[in-house]
């Protein structure tokens, strides 16, 4: 059982670079969620997806975008890299609400992103 | 904006101790109060959570306490073991008028041998 795989572990990116962030998931999760970690700092969501062609923004969605083609892939893409964006990215996903209460999500390892 | 609140960021402890770590929230629709651990390079891993129908969980040395009055809840590590040296966690999320949990910025524990 893989669960959250995320592609690449890590990457330098010269400003105005693109690249996407890979996320897969093998355990039929209709929830999906990109996070950044900056050092010593919490969690910030970046985009989620409650299923497949449903996308929406989270906290600090500028400078991203997503899509959700099917259930197992959220891709995260970074258009014009800056500075800004140097950060550990993590993909996770999860079970969706049942009965008023959420679940606990599955991370993956993350990407470790740094833009010069 | 609704934001948790968690303490200490810093925790230091001697093997065979115990660990507290706290975390208050904001959003009084917060019913869901996971706890994860992340080890060091690695991604954050679910190691224990409460809804808001309950007050305490146990699972082997971790528990998790809530109080919904003072919408504060804390998770306590017995019988500490270098093992447990990592980042913790707290995040409170509510299913309710949109999705959305908040992390805390985190614990860093060290446990001493």
């Amino acid at each position: 059982n893989a669960g959250v795989t995320q592609t690449p572990k890590f990457r330098i990116l010269k400003i105005g670079q693109s690249m996407t962030l890979q996320c897969t998931q093998d355990m039929n999760h209709n929830y999906m969620y990109w996070y950044r970690q900056d050092p010593g700092m919490g969690l910030k969501l970046i985009y989620y997806s409650v299923g497949a062609g449903i996308t929406d923004k989270g906290e600090v969605p500028n400078g991203y975008n997503v899509s959700r083609s099917t259930t197992e892939d959220f891709p995260l893409r970074l258009e014009l890299a800056a500075p800004s964006q140097t950060s550990v990215y993590f993909c996770a996903s999860s079970l969706p609400p049942r009965g008023g209460f959420n679940y606990g999500y599955t991370f993956g390892s993350g990407t470790r992103l740094t833009v010069v | 904006g609704e934001n948790v609140e968690q303490h200490p960021s810093t925790l230091s402890v001697q093997e065979g101790d115990s660990a507290v770590i706290k975390c208050t929230y904001s959003d009084s629709a917060s019913n869901y109060f996971p706890w994860y651990k992340q080890e060091l390079g690695k991604g954050p891993q679910l190691i224990i959570d409460i809804r808001s129908n309950v007050g305490e969980k146990k699972d082997q040395r971790i528990a998790v306490t809530l109080n919904k009055t003072a919408k504060h809840f804390s998770l306590h590590i017995t019988e500490t073991q270098p093992e447990d040296s990592a980042v913790y966690f707290c995040a409170a999320s509510r299913d309710t008028g949109g999705f959305k949990t908040i992390f805390g910025a985190g614990t860093r524990l060290f446990v001493k041998a």
